[in-house]
């Protein structure tokens, strides 16, 4: 079956660091793959989206990267802020409509 | 970008009872879809909500107990019937402009079942 992991435990970082989460797939070729913010009581929030022949997408502080090869995805918070303090959680169309399976997601503190 | 409005918010509901939760979007929209998510893990996906006809359940979800009705491409409702306490979860309406696009998600109907 697919299945998709993110670390369970907490990122705890320090404020101007750079945090690098983990998604890993099996089971899965997709197009792509996206990455989402998710704050406590309420639904999460589009961040970056990257196709399967992009190698690496940026936004501002945010850098994804792709790998078909290792079924990975990494996502990097550059010069991270206690305001990034949020759960991410990456996701994978399931069918070709483009309905997404999350991940469970991992929550990141940043600390002053 | 889609604003989506969800209610109710939250609610504490008596185990046996049904509750509809309303999700508008303020534009129309191709695709919209109701997720679970039980405390401290992650998005399931009950259904996709098909306008004009029946909607696609997930593996685990039958419309018995989650009917969905989506009568035009800006709103949906979810109804969660014969409710018990395994039900209590957050319930999250989302909806894609086109086919492969980002989610935009509502706020949620946190669901207390006692």
């Amino acid at each position: 079956s697919q299945k998709i992991e993110q670390n369970s435990e907490a990122l705890n970082i320090q404020e101007g660091k750079t945090a690098t989460l983990t998604c890993n797939y099996t089971n899965y070729s997709p197009a792509y793959l996206q990455w989402y913010r998710q704050d406590p009581g309420r639904g999460p929030v589009f961040l970056l989206l990257i196709r399967e022949n992009e190698k690496e997408k940026r936004k501002e502080r945010l850098k994804v990267t792709f790998d078909t090869t290792l079924k990975q995805s990494l996502f990097h918070i550059t010069a991270s802020q206690p305001a990034d303090s949020a759960t991410y959680l990456c996701a994978l169309p399931t069918d070709s409509w483009g309905k997404l399976q999350f991940g469970a997601g991992t929550q990141v503190v940043v600390t002053p | 970008s889609a604003v989506i409005s969800q209610k109710p918010s939250r609610d504490i509901c008596q185990r046996g009872t049904s509750l509809t939760i309303q999700c508008q979007v303020d534009s129309q929209v191709t695709m919209m879809f109701w997720y679970r998510q039980q405390p401290g893990q992650s998005l399931t996906l009950i259904a996709t909500a098909n306008q004009g006809s029946e909607a696609t359940y997930e593996s685990g979800f039958v419309i018995d107990k989650f009917p969905i009705s989506r009568p035009n491409l800006t709103f949906s409702t979810l109804t969660v019937s014969n409710m018990s306490p395994e039900d209590s979860s957050i319930y999250l309406c989302s909806s894609a402009t086109g086919v492969n696009e980002k989610l935009f998600f509502g706020s949620g109907t946190q669901l207390s079942v006692l």
